[in-house]
């Protein structure tokens, strides 16, 4: 079982429309969560990056984690036709007294997401 | 441009050479990291540096890849004896290493096909 698990679509809504991206992970040591967009054949973008439970919001998006379920989403809202791309979850697991693991992100696999006008 | 930068942007080689990327961090990003990945999946940690010392190595990277950073700047993967299975897109992300807040900002990428 893969660490984090991410339903990768395709996803395909109208213009406008809200968009829901899940993920789950299964390690209790992560302790930061990010979302990236990568457009075709490019490097990953940060979204958002988010520590604690709760919703984040950043104009059109609003990140949601809920450390219980270990479960994190992104939606999005009024979505246009420029959003089209692979949504990319990732969690990393922070510092530790060890010194070991810090800053080492692991993605899900990531969901690819068109919006049609 | 003040982004991470790698080169080449894409490489084709036939199996059993040996190839070599470069990566540029963000200046006075302490921290790089080299990440794998492959049509359909999300990208893969391989390695790190925190300034020049190679911090953590994943499993995924066999005797045939080696890293370095060695004046902590720009860092380079080679990759020895290439096979079709290394095929993947080579992804460099740098970040400034403070704190909690270990934001990771990727490059573009290294396009590799080995035929």
């Amino acid at each position: 079982q893969k660490e984090v698990e991410q339903d990768p679509g395709p996803l395909s809504v109208p213009e406008g429309a809200i968009v829901s991206l899940n993920c789950t992970y299964s390690n209790s040591a992560f302790q930061y969560f990010m979302w990236y967009r990568q457009y075709s054949r490019k490097g990953p973008e940060l979204l958002m990056y988010t520590y604690s439970s709760g919703n984040k919001e950043d104009g059109r998006f609003t990140a949601q984690v809920d450390k219980s379920s270990k479960y994190i989403s992104l939606f999005i809202r009024d979505s246009q036709p420029s959003d089209s791309a692979t949504y990319l979850c990732a969690t990393g697991a922070g510092h530790n007294a060890g010194g070991t693991s810090y800053g080492k992100l692991t993605f899900g696999q990531g969901t690819i997401l068109t919006v049609h006008p | 441009d003040t982004g991470v930068s790698q080169d080449p942007r894409h490489k084709i080689t036939k199996r059993g050479q040996n190839v070599t990327f470069r990566c540029d961090p963000i200046s006075e990003h302490n921290r790089l990291y080299w990440y794998r990945q492959t049509l359909g999946q999300g990208p893969e940690f391989l390695t790190y540096f925190q300034n020049e010392a190679q911090l953590e190595k994943s499993r995924l990277l066999s005797d045939r890849f080696s890293a370095e950073r060695p004046k902590g700047s720009f860092s380079t993967l080679e990759i020895q004896r290439t096979e079709q299975g290394d095929s993947a897109m080579y992804l460099c992300a740098s970040s400034s290493g403070q704190g909690g807040t270990d934001t990771q900002y990727f490059g573009p990428g290294t396009r590799l096909t080995v035929l």
